[in-house]
């Protein structure tokens, strides 16, 4: 049963423009939401987090919004550029539980010269 | 300040063998958690250690042990190897013990592991 869903394999964007990266959660006890980045033959690298009394949160380029009702967040990267090129994970957690992540199955963004 | 480090970075075993895998956590971290990546797939939890004891685990058997240190270290034990088995095996480090939930892991490149 996959809790965290990133229905979107990949996703092409030209340099400079938008990148929106969505996600999509299942367990309303999920408190607390992670975006990792990867890039090849490395290990999931934390980008930026959000917990569910925000709904938005901003880091330099990058920005997540949480939509509690909707069960659903996304990540913009604004603007994009070719060193962004990896596989992005969205994860979520329940503050107070166990910290164990769950992970969706991530989404591949090429962001083109 | 080092990362989280894992060894080793690549390895076949057969059907029914035993492996070990093992990670070094990033200096100052005292929490280590495994997570298992199928191809294609997401980074599943297999367990977490604290104070060298198990401190949560995901729907992993028991075929899949561990082990943490005094100095934070950890080992993952397979015993039984099946082919599904074959997948990224991760390490990741934190500090605080878990429950604060909020803690950001640190991960390590991996351990790719095949079974034939």
């Amino acid at each position: 049963d996959q809790q965290v869903k990133q229905n979107s394999p990949s996703l092409s964007v030209q340099e400079g423009r938008i990148s929106i990266l969505n996600c999509d959660y299942t367990n309303s006890m999920f408190d607390y939401f992670l975006w990792y980045k990867k890039y090849p033959a490395e290990g999931p690298t934390f980008l930026i987090s959000i917990s569910s009394i925000k709904d938005k949160n901003e880091d330099g380029r990058f920005t997540v919004f949480l939509n509690k009702s909707a069960k659903h967040l996304s990540l913009h990267i604004v603007p994009s550029q070719p060193g962004d090129s990896a596989v992005y994970f969205c994860a979520a957690s329940v503050m107070g539980g166990a910290n164990n992540l769950f992970f969706g199955t991530g989404t591949r963004l090429t962001v083109i010269p | 300040e080092t990362g989280v480090t894992q060894s080793p970075t690549h390895l076949i075993k057969t059907r029914g063998q035993q492996v070990t895998l093992r990670c070094s956590s990033q200096s100052g971290h005292n929490t280590v958690s495994w997570y298992q990546q199928a191809l294609g797939q997401g980074p599943q939890f297999i367990f977490q250690y604290y104070r060298e004891e198990e401190n949560g685990r995901g729907n992993f058997p028991p075929r899949f042990s561990g082990l943490q240190f005094p100095n934070y270290s950890s080992e993952l034990n397979v015993n039984a190897l099946e082919l599904d088995d074959s997948a990224l095996y991760l390490c990741a480090s934190s500090l605080g013990g878990g429950r604060s939930g909020a803690n950001v892991l640190t991960f390590g490149a991996g351990s790719r592991l095949t079974v034939l």
